[in-house]
């Protein structure tokens, strides 16, 4: 029983580049969080999805990040015209579509920005 | 009103001795207390979780105590280990809404 996916694990752009960074949720899981951690700091909430769904996309920036979660596929969080700010550990959680509230995590995208 | 609040920032732990770290919260709505444990360039992992309807839940060597009045809850490690080095994260939720996660504490526990 495979757990989040993340992929890639590590990604390296320069300073304007697009990043894309891909969530698979937990099988039988049609809820999907994204979460963003600088060093030495907690997890701060972006985005939450379900499929074909932004149920809540409070936490995320207007302006540069995008979410989406298709019928078919990954979820994917994209970061257009990235800067040596958007540098950070990018997680995403899944949960159940239906009962329960744990949120289990995969094991991250850690993007640098160069 | 968001916020949680954690502490202490770092820990360090003899072996066999319990580790405590507490956390609290202002947001009346929350209804769902987590703690996760993450190791380094790893994801967090969910240790145990705590509704306010319990003052108490307790897995293995891991309990959380929840104070719903002052609006606190804690994690304990008993018989902490070495391999219980790690960062520990609080969080709160309402519902299946998104978690708003403490600063964390990075436990070290020396042989």
């Amino acid at each position: 029983n495979a757990g989040v996916m993340q992929n890639p694990r590590h990604l390296v752009r320069r300073r304007g580049q697009e990043a894309r960074l891909r969530c698979s949720p937990m099988k039988g899981h049609s809820h999907v969080y994204w979460y963003r951690q600088l060093p030495e700091e907690g997890l701060k909430f972006m985005v939450y999805l379900q499929k074909e769904n932004i149920i809540d996309e409070s936490g995320m920036p207007k302006e540069r990040f995008s979410a989406e979660f298709p019928k078919e596929g990954p979820s994917i969080l994209r970061i257009q015209q990235v800067v040596r700010g958007d540098s950070a550990a990018y997680f995403c959680a899944s949960l159940p579509g239906r009962e329960g509230m744990e949120q289990y995590f995969g094991p991250g995208t850690r993007l640098t920005v160069t | 009103q968001q916020q949680v609040k954690q502490s202490p920032q770092s820990l360090i732990v003899q072996k066999g001795g319990i580790s405590i770290i507490n956390c609290a919260y202002e947001n009346t709505a929350f209804d769902y207390f987590p703690w996760y444990q993450q190791f380094p360039g790893k994801g967090p992992a969910l240790l145990i979780a705590i509704r306010p309807d319990v003052s108490e839940k307790k897995e293995g060597r891991f309990t959380i105590s929840f104070n719903k009045s002052a609006k606190q809850f804690s994690l304990h490690i008993m018989d902490s280990q070495p391999g219980d080095s790690a960062t520990y994260f609080c969080a709160a939720g309402t519902g299946r809404r998104a978690l708003t996660f403490g600063s964390g504490t990075r436990l070290q526990v020396q042989p």
